[in-house]
């Protein structure tokens, strides 16, 4: 099945600057990639997703970019507030089959 | 539209005891996963459903069972209950396989489990 590795574990940045979180998949037939973030004791929600046929994808102050030749995806966060505090997740999917995680980011963004 | 629902929210079981809990996926969606989230770790697949098979299962015990009925609302069963069961239990779903498009997996609040 697949793998999907995410890299850092943790991550401090100070309000304002910008954080990356990175992640690296196995199986070269998976095609759609999502993001989520869960805020503490709260459930993971989507933020943005990324499809195979598609390079980048921006909304607002997110981004994500996708190298399906490196098979690695990235989630970009500009402009960091204090509420962007939370852990992130990302996955990545054939369509119509099981959803692969992978171990979670825990972003703190210092005021 | 409503979201996925759990219930019940919390629960408090004693060791060797049994827990249910129940998910009811978005309305057209056939797929539900179940995971297993243990304080500040990350997300272990625990059981996937789709058209009320069982799809795949994640690396736990057979006490770990469930189903899924024909409305696709699911079920989790955990048998036995041990101290580190103790965890938040996330139910998802999607549109489910055979889909190509629009496949996104969608969380429940959870249900948190606590064995004493």
């Amino acid at each position: 099945g697949e793998n999907v590795e995410q890299h850092p574990s943790t991550l401090s940045v100070q309000e304002g600057d910008s954080a990356v979180i990175k992640c690296t998949y196995s199986d070269s037939a998976s095609n759609y990639f999502p993001w989520y973030k869960q805020e503490l004791g709260k459930r993971p929600q989507l933020i943005i997703d990324i499809r195979s046929n598609v390079g980048e994808k921006k909304d607002q102050r997110i981004a994500v970019t996708l190298n399906k030749t490196a098979k690695h995806f990235s989630l970009h966060i500009t402009e960091t507030q204090p509420e962007d505090s939370a852990v992130y997740f990302c996955a990545a999917s054939i369509t119509g089959n099981q959803f692969y995680f992978g171990t979670g980011t825990s972003l703190t963004v210092i005021p | 539209e409503a979201g996925v629902t759990q219930s019940p929210t919390h629960l408090i079981k004693t060791r060797g005891q049994q827990a249910t809990l129940r998910c009811s996926p978005i309305s057209g969606h056939t797929s539900v996963y179940w995971y297993q989230q243990a304080l500040g770790l990350g997300l272990q697949f625990l059981l996937w459903y789709d058209e009320g098979e069982e799809r795949n299962r994640g690396n736990f015990p057979p006490r770990f069972s469930g189903r899924q009925f024909p409305n696709y609302s699911s079920e989790l069963n955990v048998n036995a209950l041990e101290l580190e069961d103790s965890a938040l239990y996330l139910c998802a779903s999607s549109l489910g396989t055979g889909r190509l498009s629009g496949n996104t997996i969608y969380f429940g609040e959870g249900s948190w489990l606590t064995v004493v």
